[in-house]
């Protein structure tokens, strides 16, 4: 699987959207990106998923570069509960996802 | 609750103790998974089992042995454990062609 690259840390206002990048260089055709994020000391909780595609539900918005080397998760209106460890994961054909370090958002009043 | 259910969801255990911890899914998912996460540290994967059968052990000791019965549970037997086992030990499963991963709360271990 590729590897990512995020900020160890964000800040975000209340109410501001949240901006997240991630990096992914070495993506190949098969693979997805994928999001989670977790809550401290809760387990990971799947965002949304993309291959090629900007996508839209409703916690996020995914938009993936059109060379597919990079991504953004899009947190509309951030709240006190979005702070947390978001993960940005590149998987394709293998069962397991590989998480890193993912960025720490802290969101504050 | 997330449909993936983790017991206990806090366990101390002495290093000569025998325990195991269960994972439990009624998501119709043919894929689960146990990572482990130190404090400070990533998730680390530990195995993965797809219908039931074990694809992936990621060089896991064998004091930590899993097993999986039916595509709903999955269990990890503990046995003679460290201190620096203490850990998250999270569940996960997916439906494989999808990988979109459903965690359990997980289980707090601490090895005494």
């Amino acid at each position: 699987d590729a590897k990512t690259t995020q900020p160890t840390s964000m800040d975000c206002a209340e109410g501001r959207a949240a901006n997240l990048p991630c990096n992914h260089s070495t993506i190949s055709g098969n693979e997805y990106v994928y999001w989670y994020r977790q809550i401290h000391s809760q387990g990971p909780q799947y965002i949304i998923h993309g291959l090629k595609n900007n996508e839209t539900n409703e916690m996020a918005s995914l938009i993936i570069t059109e060379d597919r080397k990079s991504s953004t998760l899009i947190l509309p209106h951030a709240t006190l509960r979005d702070t947390a460890v978001y993960y940005c994961i590149v998987g394709g054909s293998g069962y397991a996802l590989n998480f890193g370090k993912g960025t720490s958002l802290l969101v504050t009043p | 609750e997330t449909g993936v259910t983790q017991t206990p969801r806090h366990l101390v255990m002495g290093m000569t103790n025998k325990k195991s911890l269960k994972c439990e899914q009624h998501l119709g998912h043919n894929a689960m998974y146990w990572y482990k996460q130190s404090a400070k540290k990533p998730l680390e994967l530990m195995f993965v089992y797809s219908l039931e059968e074990r694809v992936e052990n990621n060089s896991v000791p064998s004091r930590f042995s899993p097993e999986c019965p039916n595509s709903s549970h999955l269990f990890l037997h503990l046995h003679t454990l460290q201190p620096e086992d203490s850990a998250l030990y999270l569940c996960a499963s997916s439906q494989e062609t999808r990988r979109g991963y459903t965690f359990g709360s997980g289980t707090r271990l601490t090895v005494v």
